[in-house]
């Protein structure tokens, strides 16, 4: 299976800063990779697919890039209700994986 | 609006068997493969098993295969996870999800299964 990694495993970033998270594949998914923000509490939420569309919903500060192997979201401008629990996860083939996810807190 | 709404967990003895349901309203689900992931306590997620529209395919991660069975009713707009042999490994806050194959687009609120005894 493919195995995604994630780091860091947690950030901290000032309100107003930028957060960059990066999600990594033990081989390439091409550009099959989607990211989930998961509030405390609360079910994930479908933020990014195909590596760099947006959900529908979703603000235009959280962007995503890369393919491949190599992939990253980024939070433009860290807002607090932005603290959460980010997701990574490949599609390219069965079975589906997820990375261990990045703890972005608010510093 | 997509809603996903799961039922069905609960406390379960090791060994014993439970059936979860994911009630679907909001789009055409015959039209849709769907999806089952489950998170443990303060863990991250894990993807379980996923189902094709017409219910003809379905997939299943190494953890739950052979022990876990995913159906679905298109006339009851309803997917199901018949869950056996149960461990306590397989304790877990499992949701249903829209998506079998791609991004998982949206997510019902869980249903937590306990097993212990």
């Amino acid at each position: 299976e493919i195995v995604m990694t994630q780091s860091p495993a947690t950030l901290s970033v000032s309100p107003g800063e930028r957060a960059t998270l990066s999600c990594r594949a033990s081989q390439s998914v091409s550009g099959n990779l989607a990211w989930y923000q998961q509030k405390p509490g609360q079910a994930p939420r479908l933020l990014m697919y195909d590596a760099f569309i947006r959900a529908t919903g979703i603000p235009g500060r959280f962007s995503g890039s890369g393919s491949g192997t190599e992939f990253t979201l980024t939070i433009s401008s860290l807002q607090s209700e932005d603290l959460a629990v980010y997701y990574c996860q490949q599609y390219t083939e069965w079975p589906l994986t997820f990375g261990g996810g990045t703890k972005v807190e608010i510093k | 609006e997509v809603q996903l709404l799961e039922s069905g967990g609960g406390l379960v003895q090791p060994g014993g068997s439970l059936r979860l349901s994911c009630a679907a309203s909001g789009f055409t689900f015959s039209s849709h493969a769907m999806d089952w992931v489950r998170q443990a306590p303060g863990r991250g997620l894990e993807w379980i098993s996923a189902i094709s529209d017409t219910g003809g395919k379905t997939y299943y991660g190494d953890s739950v295969r052979g022990r876990f069975t995913i159906s679905r009713d298109n006339s009851k707009t309803t997917v199901y996870l018949q869950m056996n042999s149960l461990r306590a490994d397989d304790t877990a806050v499992y949701y249903c999800a829209k998506g079998g194959g791609a991004a998982l687009t949206s997510w019902g609120q869980g249903t937590l299964v306990t097993v212990s005894s």
